[in-house]
């Protein structure tokens, strides 16, 4: 069973300040990770992406992989109120007959304090 | 560009009534189709995924049934609700990352 594990939080921030989220994943082989921002009532949707060891940078967000610690971080700088939602990780696995899934942690609820 | 279409956005249901979800897919050919429960403060539970017309997994036994009648169309049905069966239902295609439909809040009651 691979899994992917999140502390469920809540983190709370001050406005301004960098929020920093963890995961760990079981599965070695695992190539792609994803992170989900969910707005509390909405579906994921997708914010992230990283494939390569170190360190991707996307505007306020930044990707950190470490593959031979099984370890994905997002970092948030400048946090924003509206950065205030739960945080997925997701990582896929081949399921055989043509298809992968996702496996997705249980999130970390971020909470950025005005 | 792909989107995904998901219906109804809520829904109360009286125990074992019948439930019919739908999903549909544009812009793609043969997508990989999930469906995910999840719970009230809870992660997110695959419940059936489908690689093509007709095929379907399941990954979990319980109340829930999926069909795939159409290549972008992926349905979830139940004959007789559970008050267990509450949750946010979301439906989702694959390429690489997974890209979500809007989500329905079914309520049993």
């Amino acid at each position: 069973q691979k899994e992917v594990e999140q502390n469920s939080g809540p983190l709370s921030v001050p406005e301004g300040a960098i929020a920093s989220l963890n995961c760990t994943y079981s599965d070695r082989g695992s190539q792609s990770f994803f992170w989900y921002r969910q707005y509390s009532g909405k579906s994921p949707e997708l914010i992230m992406s990283i494939y390569s060891n170190g360190d991707k940078e996307d505007g306020r967000f930044t990707a950190q992989l470490n593959k031979a610690s099984q370890y994905v971080s997002l970092l948030i700088r400048d946090s924003q109120p509206s950065d205030s939602a739960t945080y997925l990780c997701a990582v896929p696995a081949y399921s055989g007959a043509g298809s992968y899934q996702l496996t997705f942690g249980k999130g970390t609820k971020l909470s950025v304090i005005p | 560009s792909q989107t995904i279409h998901q219906w109804p956005a809520t829904l109360v249901q009286p125990v074992g009534s019948p439930l019919s979800l739908e999903c549909t897919v544009e812009g793609t050919s043969n997508p990989n189709l999930y469906w995910y429960r999840q719970a009230a403060g809870r992660g997110l539970q695959l419940l059936f995924y489908s690689v093509g017309i007709g095929q379907i997994s399941s990954e979990v036994p319980q109340n829930l049934s999926a069909s795939r009648p159409q290549d972008r169309q992926f349905i979830l049905s139940s004959k007789k609700l559970l008050l267990s069966d509450s949750g946010f239902y979301l439906c989702a295609w694959t390429s690489n990352e997974a890209f979500f439909g809007q989500g329905t809040r079914l309520t049993v009651v």
